[in-house]
């Protein structure tokens, strides 16, 4: 069974600071990572995706994966009320479009 | 770029009616376009599988002769549910993928069955 686990939240930070979501996942296959926002009552939305070990940036995100440790994670700098959401974790395998999604954490930051 | 629209956005129907949702890829082909479903305060919950041209493949538990899923082409993927009741009520999002890992999502559409 592919799981993807993230620590439901509330995560609250304060605004300027940085936000840190962690994801775990049970399935050593899984390829390629993605990382959704979801603001209550609407779709997810894309914010980055990573393949490969290490770190990507994207503005104010940034990625991190650690396959040996089967760790993914989001770090939000400069957080701001805006970024209050909850953020889905999700994984694909090989050669498969289908994601294996995380229930999702809730981030909260406080003016 | 990567736009995938939805529609309805929101539909009530009766118990026991029929309602089609159409999800669209705006400016790329989709070879494949996913159906989920989430319930209030819950994680996305995958339904099926489709790919342009084959039948759906459905996740265990959902039924397919309710949740009919028709991907015509390769822009325009359907999802009607039949029969609909009140358990049936709630929010139906498509996503699609161009070909590469990342997925696309829809907009959404809210069911609700009186």
């Amino acid at each position: 069974q592919k799981e993807v686990e993230q620590n439901s939240g509330p995560l609250s930070v304060p605004e300027g600071a940085i936000a840190s979501l962690n994801c775990t996942y049970s399935d050593r296959g899984s390829q390629s990572f993605f990382w959704y926002r979801q603001y209550s009552g609407k779709s997810p939305e894309l914010i980055m995706f990573i393949y490969s070990n290490g770190d990507k940036e994207d503005g104010r995100f940034t990625a991190q994966l650690n396959k040996a440790s089967q760790y993914v994670s989001l770090l939000i700098r400069d957080s701001q009320p805006s970024d209050s959401a909850t953020y889905l974790c999700a994984a694909s395998g090989a050669g498969s479009y289908q994601l294996t999604f995380g229930k999702g954490t809730k981030l909260s930051v406080i003016p | 770029g990567a736009v995938v629209s939805q529609h309805p956005s929101w539909v009530i129907c009766k118990s026991g009616t029929s309602v089609k949702i159409e999800c669209r890829s705006l400016d790329f082909q989709a070879t494949t376009m996913f159906w989920y479903r989430q319930f209030p305060k819950q994680s996305l919950m995958l339904m099926a599988t489709s790919n342009e041209g084959s039948k759906a493949t459905y996740e265990q538990g959902v039924e397919k002769d309710k949740f009919l899923i028709n991907h015509a082409s390769l822009t325009l993927s359907t999802l009607t549910v039949t029969s609909a009741h009140p358990e049936d009520s709630s929010f139906y999002i498509c996503s699609a993928t161009p070909g590469l890992h990342e997925q696309y999502f829809g907009p959404g559409t809210r069911l609700t069955v009186t």
